[in-house]
């Protein structure tokens, strides 16, 4: 079965610094990653994805995420953290077959910025 | 484009009454809609798949007589949460999917439902 694994919990940057989040998965073939956005008492907005082709993939709000096969990873990154960017953060593995588009979340990363 | 609307925001009901919860999918038409729980503090859990016009596919460990899905139109699903008890306090979100793009997920804003 896939997983997700988010290591940091929590995680605490100054305004202006670079940020980077990161995200482990298992699956047995191609996976299809996500990377999600939650304010408190929110639903979830999609930051960016990865389907196939460019490694690199650039998303809304000035996040980009790197996919690294061999790593089997997705982190997400920032150059410049804004205060309004203080939220909650899941990665996700969306799988095919059977269980087509079913999505796998990781734990999630409270993100708090420091004026 | 691809809002997903979800009815109640926060929901108080008494124990064991029945509490509904609609998503409905406003600017398409979704063929399948999700339904997920989270804990505070805790990620989301598929609770089940609902394609419309067709009966849920519910996770294990996931109680289908407890918790209710209709999925009757392709814009309207909801989730009945019957005979609630305090344990079923939860943020329940749910999410939608068009036929084209099946890898997207849009999320409603969630339902927080407290049973007294």
């Amino acid at each position: 079965a896939q997983s997700v694994t988010q290591p940091d919990i929590h995680i605490t940057v100054s305004e202006g610094a670079s940020l980077e989040l990161r995200c482990n998965y298992s699956y047995g073939a191609t996976p299809y990653l996500f990377w999600y956005v939650q304010s408190p008492g929110q639903g979830l907005q999609l930051l960016l994805k990865y389907f196939s082709g460019d490694t690199l993939v650039q998303g809304i709000k000035g996040f980009e995420a790197e996919f690294k096969r061999s790593q089997s990873s997705f982190n997400l990154r920032k150059p410049s953290v804004h205060w309004s960017d203080a939220a909650e953060y899941f990665c996700a593995v969306g799988t095919g077959g059977t269980s087509y588009g079913k999505l796998t979340f990781g734990q999630g990363t409270i993100l708090t910025v420091h004026p | 484009g691809a809002v997903v609307s979800q009815h109640p925001s926060w929901v108080i009901c008494k124990s064991g009454t029945s509490v509904k919860i609609e998503c409905r999918s406003l600017d398409f038409q979704a063929t399948t809609m999700f339904w997920y729980r989270q804990f505070p503090k805790q990620s989301l859990m598929l609770m089940a798949t609902s394609n419309e016009g067709s009966k849920a596919t519910y996770e294990q460990g996931v109680e289908k007589d407890k918790f209710l899905i209709n999925h009757a139109s392709l814009t309207l699903s909801t989730l009945t949460v019957t005979s609630a008890h305090p344990e079923d306090s939860s943020f329940y979100i749910c999410s939608a999917r068009q036929a084209v793009a099946k890898n997207i997920q849009y999320f409603g804003a969630g339902t927080r439902l407290s049973v007294l």
